[in-house]
């Protein structure tokens, strides 16, 4: 069972271009979650989506940002006119159900944006 | 509110036991959880504790919860310098809230030979 896999790992954008970061959950998950990791700081929650539902976006910045997870192909964060503070680790997890403790969230490796 | 702290750096020897505390202000949290981040790579998680427990043993990993003073430690038996990572600890705030995690600053291990 393959585990959380995020395509591309690395990735860079000139400032104002558009950043699409990609998701597969582990096979038989459908709750994706994406967190951001700033250079030398903790993850922080930005988005948690089932099939296509949003269910909470309360970390998602307010412009430029925004995720999907279609029924069908991997969840997808998509950053438009980025700037340089963009710049971070954005990692996506997944689990099987929203159940808490023995249900956790298991992470991908992460896309590293670098915004020039 | 939701905030997690966690002291930034702990150098320890090889062999040695190491303990990584964490501090949280959500009384409502159900789980709490440790994951460990090795250079460039995603998180792993080692362990979890359900907060009516007060510890929790896994091999060489103890987790102790102390409730009352919202604060939390993950103590590694015979530390190896494979140990040597950015541990986390992180939080499922309040009981009505979605499956988010709020994570702590992060303590980075380092392991001396």
């Amino acid at each position: 069972n393959a585990g959380v896999m995020q395509n591309p790992r690395h990735l860079v954008r000139r400032r104002g271009q558009e950043a699409r970061l990609r998701c597969s959950p582990m096979k038989g998950h459908s709750h994706v979650y994406w967190y951001r990791q700033l250079p030398e700081e903790g993850l922080k929650f930005m988005v948690y989506l089932q099939k296509e539902n949003i269910i909470d976006e309360s970390g998602m910045p307010k412009e430029r940002f925004s995720a999907e997870f279609p029924k069908e192909g991997p969840s997808i964060l998509r950053i438009q006119q980025v700037v340089r503070g963009d710049s971070a680790a954005y990692f996506c997890a997944s689990s099987p159900t929203q159940r808490r403790g023995t249900d956790t969230q298991y992470f991908g490796p992460g896309t590293r944006l670098t915004v020039l | 509110g939701e905030d997690v702290e966690q002291s930034l750096f702990l150098s320890v020897r090889e062999g040695d036991s190491s303990v990584i505390n964490c501090t949280y202000t959500d009384s409502s949290s159900t789980y709490l959880y440790w994951y460990k981040q090795e250079p460039g790579a995603g998180l792993q998680l080692l362990t979890y504790i359900f907060s009516n427990m007060d510890m929790k043993q896994d091999q060489r990993l103890t987790v102790l919860l102390n409730k009352k003073d919202k604060h939390l430690s993950l103590r590694i038996a015979d530390t190896q310098t494979g140990d040597s990572a950015i541990y986390f600890c992180a939080e499922t705030p309040g009981v009505r809230a979605t499956n988010k995690l709020i994570f702590g600053t992060g303590t980075l291990l380092a392991v001396q030979p």
